[in-house]
């Protein structure tokens, strides 16, 4: 059974620093990853994907990839109160177009 | 452009019950899918459609759910009857090309008492 598991949290890190959240998966051959935002009573709402190893970076938020350690992770830069939410990292598996999510990260920025 | 929405955006019922969930995909989006959270719990696949077809329903729990995409737009969810356990926040999602990047609506929490 595919898993992908992440830290519940909350993680709790101080306006303006760097929140660093991490996602591991048990498919070896998972060729997709995404890092999906979602505010309370809210829809998920994408905001990463990766689907190579090393680096993306976009504005404020980096993913990583190690497909050889099966890690992939999310960085948020300069961080605001409006960041806090709870952030769901979702994996696609070789052959198939379906994503599996972890339960997600509660991530609390304060001023 | 608008985005998916659902309706209802919550739904209290009683056992044994019927309850039918809409979803309206973002336009042009041919890859629909539906999707459960149940509390504590992470979001979990029910199925996929293209346009009007079921694609992959591997993930629906039993027979009492009934999903139809009548014309390959919008699409319904049928819980009948309803138990205890249905409780959760359906979510659909929509996207285009190869479906991996998929664009969720706001959910409706349904609650079976």
């Amino acid at each position: 059974q595919k898993e992908v598991e992440q830290n519940s949290g909350p993680l709790s890190v101080p306006e303006g620093a760097i929140a660093s959240l991490n996602c591991t998966y048990s498919d070896r051959v998972s060729q997709s990853f995404f890092w999906y935002r979602q505010y309370s009573g809210k829809s998920p709402e994408l905001i990463m994907s990766i689907y190579s190893n090393g680096d993306k970076e976009d504005g404020r938020f980096t993913a990583q990839l190690n497909k050889a350690s099966q890690y992939v992770s999310l960085l948020i830069r300069d961080s605001q109160p409006s960041d806090s939410a709870t952030y769901l990292c979702a994996v696609i598996g070789g052959g198939s177009y379906i994503p599996t999510f972890g339960r997600g990260t509660s991530l609390i920025v304060h001023p | 452009e608008a985005g998916v929405t659902q309706f209802p955006s919550h739904s209290v019922i009683e056992k044994g019950q019927t309850v039918t969930l809409r979803c309206d995909p973002i336009s042009g989006h041919d890859n629909l899918y539906w999707y459960r959270r149940v509390m504590g719990k992470e979001i979990k696949f029910l199925l996929h459609f293209v346009k009007e077809s079921k694609q992959d329903e591997s993930g629906m729990p039993n027979n009492r759910f009934l999903a139809e995409r009548t014309g390959g737009t919008y699409s319904t969810l049928k819980v009948q009857p309803a138990e205890l356990e249905d409780s959760g926040v359906y979510f659909c999602a929509s996207s285009h090309g190869d479906g991996r990047e998929q664009f969720f609506g706001p959910g409706t929490r349904l609650t079976v008492l």
